[in-house]
């Protein structure tokens, strides 16, 4: 079955810089791949997501990456704000089969 | 107004007590989920249903059974509950049968402590 892996599972950052979180994932076919954030007590929610046949996506101060030789992707956050401070999920999917990487907790020092 | 609904939002049970924790949805969506996350920490996906009477077992054994009976109803039961089960439980659903793109909706989740 697909296994995916997230780093860092951590993340500190100044507002205004970037943020990167990396996944990678070990099914070949995986075709999907979304990512999700989660704030402090509240339920998971899309932000962006990515199809295999695209190899980068943008929505304003976010954009996704996708390498699908080397099986990663990545979520680029731009000029991060304090309300970008949460847990971000990466995950992968075949055939509506998806599996959620481990999460990163973002945090974003004002 | 479409969304997916849990109840209870939390649950404070003594050790044994057998518990059914509540999910439905409202979306018409065929695919359900159960998720235990503690908070903020990794999603483990413990049940998953395609649609009526579907129901299989996920990556994680919680000793939990659940049933889909109706479309829009996706219980949870633990028979005996133990402290190990204390956690955040998130029932999630999609509409993807047969596509490429694809959105869970989660639920607001059960925070259940079990003493």
């Amino acid at each position: 079955g697909e296994n995916v892996e997230q780093h860092p599972s951590t993340l500190s950052v100044q507002e205004g810089d970037s943020a990167v979180i990396k996944c990678t994932y070990s099914d070949s076919a995986s075709n999907y791949f979304p990512w999700y954030k989660q704030e402090l007590g509240k339920r998971p929610q899309l932000i962006i997501d990515i199809r295999s046949n695209v190899g980068e996506k943008k929505d304003q101060r976010i954009a996704v990456t996708l390498n699908k030789t080397a099986k990663h992707f990545s979520l680029h956050i731009t000029e991060t704000q304090p309300e970008d401070s949460a847990v971000y999920f990466c995950a992968a999917s075949y055939n509506n089969d998806m599996r959620f990487g481990a999460g990163t907790r973002l945090t974003v020092k004002p | 107004e479409a969304d997916i609904y849990q109840t209870p939002r939390y649950l404070v049970i003594g050790t044994g007590k057998k518990i059914t924790l509540e999910c439905s949805q409202t979306m018409g969506h065929d695919k359900m989920y159960w998720y235990q996350q503690d908070p903020g920490m990794e999603l483990h996906l413990i049940h998953y249903s395609y649609g009526v009477n579907s129901t299989e077992k996920g990556d994680l054994s919680s000793e939990s059974t659940v049933s889909r009976i109706r479309t829009e109803h996706f219980p949870l039961t633990l028979e005996s509950a133990r402290p190990s089960h204390t956690s955040q439980y998130l029932c999630a659903s999609d509409p993807c049968t047969g596509m490429v793109r694809c959105e869970q909706y989660f639920g607001p989740g059960t925070r259940l402590t079990v003493t």
